[in-house]
């Protein structure tokens, strides 16, 4: 109950396309759902994150989509450039804070020019 | 503002030798997390101290133990080290439990058991 599935696992879009990574999860006392991007040799970095009391939120080119009731969450990237490409991680976390996060297994995103 | 830094980068060890492992948390910061990332896989919770307490622990056996000093730095330590617990370990801190702050995370030590 504990897990999150990310899919896919690897992504492909070509320069100014809006690559999208979906995560489910099934723990209903999650509460904090974030993104990171990692870079290789580098630990993960914060990209966004949401709570569940809205259904979007946007930064920049980074937008998070939440459906509470299906228990599923997506990170859209708008305007996609090649210093995009990283690997992705969603994850969750219960208790209103940043306790013991679960991530998903990643996304291997690669934007070609 | 210094990030959260941790040493050494990379360690090579035999199996059934013991590691420590070392993370000077970001200034400001009094909760410290490890985790641990397999290739190709996300991190997971190992463990995680709030003014050197440990406050919460993931799927990991007593031989993964840590400690966090008056500073903030940390440790982590894993006894009879066995090849699956090759990985990167990762680092991360935040300002506290309560204060919803993100965490930040090193670039993490890559441990390799032979």
């Amino acid at each position: 109950q504990q897990q999150v599935k990310q899919s896919p696992q690897s992504l492909i879009v070509q320069k100014g396309g809006i690559p999208i990574i979906n995560c489910a999860y099934e723990n209903t006392a999650f509460d904090y759902f974030p993104w990171y991007q990692q870079f290789p040799g580098k630990g993960p970095a914060l990209l966004i994150a949401i709570r569940p009391d809205v259904s979007e939120k946007k930064e920049g080119r980074f937008t998070i989509s939440f459906n509470k009731s299906a228990k599923q969450f997506s990170l859209h990237i708008m305007d996609s450039q090649p210093g995009d490409s990283a690997t992705y991680f969603c994850a969750a976390s219960p208790n209103f804070g940043n306790e013991k996060l679960t991530f998903g297994t990643g996304t291997r995103l690669t934007i070609i020019p | 503002e210094t990030g959260v830094t941790q040493s050494p980068t990379h360690l090579i060890k035999t199996r059934g030798q013991q590691v420590t492992l070392r993370c000077s948390s970001q200034s400001g910061h009094n909760t410290v997390s490890w985790y641990q990332q397999a290739l190709g896989q996300g991190p997971q919770f190992i463990f995680q101290y709030y003014r050197e307490e440990e406050n919460g622990r993931g799927n990991f056996p007593p031989r993964f133990s840590g400690l966090q000093f008056p500073n903030y730095s940390s440790e982590l330590n894993v006894n009879a080290l066995e090849l699956d617990d090759s990985a990167l370990y990762l680092c991360a801190s935040s300002s506290g439990r309560m204060n919803n702050s993100p965490l930040h995370f090193g670039n993490g030590t890559r441990l390799t058991v032979t």
